[in-house]
């Protein structure tokens, strides 16, 4: 009964290829996230989604495309991958708090993507 | 630019002393601090937060300091144990606004603990 769960864990692809991540979400959050953490090991937003509605995209390349079906769920697809693609993404949740709030976001197990 | 920074990568402690972690950050629209702990091939998981308003807390072996003024925040944990090994990230949130900010994240302190 994980709370973030994502799938694939690892993942390895041919440059040009398409793919995709899936994440859900069972702690009835309504705010899910996509970071990235690269090889250097830092770990920032790409986007997050609150209520299926896109709320952050952090200049990420017009390949990654997220999909929120429902709120339990957001997934990623990235077309034509390229090797700088290769990082480990990471899916989260929390609930919509207002500023001056708390709210922790709870984070999947991540995907390991290598593009050869 | 990094808003976020754990200046140290690595920090290496003997079992049952105190383990300090320290992150700086710039942005003064942070209103929320938090710290994740991180083993390999594993997602984040929450360890402890901080709300600007407040300047300490505590929960059982961490402890969480705040400095506002300074701009800086650091991680205590005492004693530390053997299972406290892992990298620390430092996250703060609030640098836009509104419940569905995410989080900007230090580039995380590797902490071992020595028997």
């Amino acid at each position: 009964d994980t709370a973030v769960s994502q799938t694939p864990k690892y993942l390895v692809t041919q440059m040009g290829n398409d793919k995709s991540i899936k994440c859900e979400q069972n702690l009835g959050h309504d705010t899910m996230y996509w970071y990235k953490q690269d090889s250097k090991k830092f770990l920032k937003i790409m986007f997050s989604y609150n209520n299926k509605e896109l709320i952050i995209n952090e200049t990420v390349p017009n390949r990654f495309s997220p999909k929120s079906p429902d709120k339990a769920h957001l997934n990623l697809h990235i077309n034509s991958l390229e090797l700088g693609d290769s990082a480990v993404y990471f899916c989260a949740s929390s609930q919509y708090v207002l500023k001056l709030s708390g709210n922790t976001i709870y984070f999947g197990e991540g995907s390991w993507l290598t593009v050869v | 630019d990094q808003q976020v920074k754990q200046n140290s990568p690595s920090l290496s402690v003997q079992e049952g002393r105190i383990s300090i972690l320290n992150c700086d950050y710039t942005n003064s629209m942070f209103d929320y601090f938090l710290w994740y702990k991180k083993y390999p091939a594993e997602g984040p998981t929450f360890l402890i937060s901080i709300s600007s308003i407040k300047d300490k807390n505590e929960d059982g072996r961490f402890t969480v300091f705040l400095n506002k003024s300074a701009k800086h925040l650091s991680l205590h944990i005492v004693p530390s144990q053997p299972g406290d090994s892992a990298v620390y990230f430092c996250a703060a949130r609030g640098s836009r606004g509104g419940g569905a900010d995410g989080l900007t994240f230090g580039k995380g302190t590797h902490l071992i603990i020595q028997p």
